[in-house]
């Protein structure tokens, strides 16, 4: 079974500064990972993915995340946050093929002025 | 660029009424899965297609049934609804196995 957790619910940063969204990961075989935000009353945005490669990606809106295999890790990383990057994030895992997304519960980013 | 689609996008149901949801996912995308969102909660997995075929289940009650149809839009049918349905009931398509999954913007369910 394939399970992620997010062990911070919320995370405040204020603009300007670093920001990280920490997930933690477990599933047999290759992970294939994932990270979207939801802004209120949306649907989930895709952000990034890691499928194989590089370990650190780069994706949408200045957003990266680092996979670390041995901690079992794919943190999403912002070098300076903005006030617009305030919503919720889920981190995702499946295993290879036309799977499903197990989702972890979310961490809610609040960038202050 | 062409988005996953859903409808309704709210939807206002009676206990033991039935609802049906719709998706339409985005052009040539072959996979298409359908998630549930309780109010603050995680999105989980109810059930996926793959060219018509049902690839994959989740949590999905027996109460519920889906389906993909030949132009792949694909339909949630839910009956006796409960209380505890009420939730976002996301769309997502998928350009194969190892793409990223695309979310539509949900229909959200209330049931009174």
């Amino acid at each position: 079974a394939q399970s992620v957790a997010q062990p911070e619910d919320q995370v405040n940063v204020a603009e300007g500064n670093p920001l990280t969204v920490k997930c933690t990961y477990s599933v047999s075989g290759n992970p294939y990972l994932f990270w979207y935000v939801q802004y209120p009353n949306r649907g989930l945005q895709f952000l990034l993915k890691y499928i194989t490669g590089d370990n650190l990606v780069k994706g949408s809106y200045g957003f990266e995340a680092e996979f670390n295999k041995s901690q079992t890790s794919f943190h999403l990383k912002k070098p300076s946050a903005l006030v617009s990057d305030s919503a919720l994030y889920f981190c995702a895992v499946r295993d290879s093929g036309r799977r499903a997304l197990t989702f972890g519960s979310g961490t809610r980013l609040q960038v202050q002025p | 660029a062409a988005g996953v689609i859903q409808s309704p996008r709210h939807l206002i149901k009676e206990k033991r009424e039935t609802a049906t949801l719709k998706c339409y996912p985005i052009p040539r995308h072959d996979t298409v899965y359908w998630y549930q969102q309780g109010p603050g909660q995680d999105p989980q997995f109810l059930i996926s297609f793959y060219e018509k075929m049902q690839s994959d289940k989740g949590s999905i009650p027996d109460r519920f049934s889906a389906q993909q149809f030949s132009d792949y839009h694909s339909e949630l049918n839910m009956s006796s609804l409960e209380l505890g349905d009420s939730a976002l009931y996301f769309c997502a398509s998928s350009p194969g196995g190892n793409g990223e999954q695309y979310f539509g913007p949900g229909t959200r369910l209330t049931v009174t």
